[in-house]
């Protein structure tokens, strides 16, 4: 149980490209989904929380025009990196909570190259 | 500004010793935390959630312990195998929607 699939693994793509990532809890509803970055051999950085119907809450140097966050279903969360540059490039990977549960479970990640 | 800090980047042991890792966290009190495993190119793998009212929890080969004075929790893997191998994230939960802050982790090596 609580599979959370991200989609897609990879993206390579040319500057100024908007890129979008899918996070859906498979087997469970998450009220709330986080989505993260990180880069090699650093921790995971929280980007921003994401609360089903409502607007995403961003960490500080985030920015919430860069990247779009919505969460319009109890099991789907997308992210979008509108106009991307090479500096974007990172690993960006979502989690789900489980209504009423503390537990984060992760999706598998999304590989993004800008070229 | 709240900190963690895992003991050491890497860890080498040979197969069957016990992995002891370390997390180390100041500025603040989580009221739980959890370890996570990941794998290259992964994302992270749930493991264990202790509370702060907990010491000790066991699942398996795995133990964590939590001790909220020290402001410390370890993590040991008992009877290790190279299929152990893996980066360890400790996560103390932190902000008011029970963010989790992570470590940069510890990259364990089985040998066998």
């Amino acid at each position: 149980g609580a599979v959370v699939s991200q989609h897609p693994s990879r993206v390579i793509c040319k500057s100024g490209t908007s890129v979008k990532i899918e996070c859906r809890s498979l087997d469970f509803q998450a009220t709330t989904m986080f989505w993260y970055r990180q880069f090699p051999k650093q921790s995971l950085m929280l980007m921003a929380t994401s609360n089903e119907g409502s607007k995403a809450t961003y960490e500080q140097g985030v920015e919430k025009d860069k990247f779009l966050i919505n969460h319009a279903s109890l099991t789907l969360s997308t992210l979008t990196v509108t106009s991307a540059h090479p500096e974007d490039s990172s690993f960006y990977i979502c989690s789900a909570r489980d209504t009423g549960r503390i537990t984060q479970h992760f999706g598998d990640g999304t590989r993004l190259s800008i070229l | 500004s709240q900190k963690i800090e895992q003991n050491s980047e890497a860890l080498n042991i040979q197969e069957g010793k016990t992995a002891t890792l370390t997390c180390n966290y100041t500025n603040y009190s989580p009221a739980y935390l959890q370890w996570y495993r990941q794998d290259p190119g992964r994302g992270p793998v749930f493991l264990l959630l202790i509370r702060e009212n907990e010491k000790e929890k066991r699942k398996e080969r795995l133990k964590v312990t939590f001790d909220t004075t020290l402001k410390q929790s370890l993590f040991h893997i008992t009877a290790s195998q190279p299929a152990d191998s893996a980066t360890y994230l400790c996560a103390p939960a932190g902000g008011s929607q029970g963010n989790l802050i992570f470590g940069k982790g510890t990259k364990l090596s089985v040998k066998p």
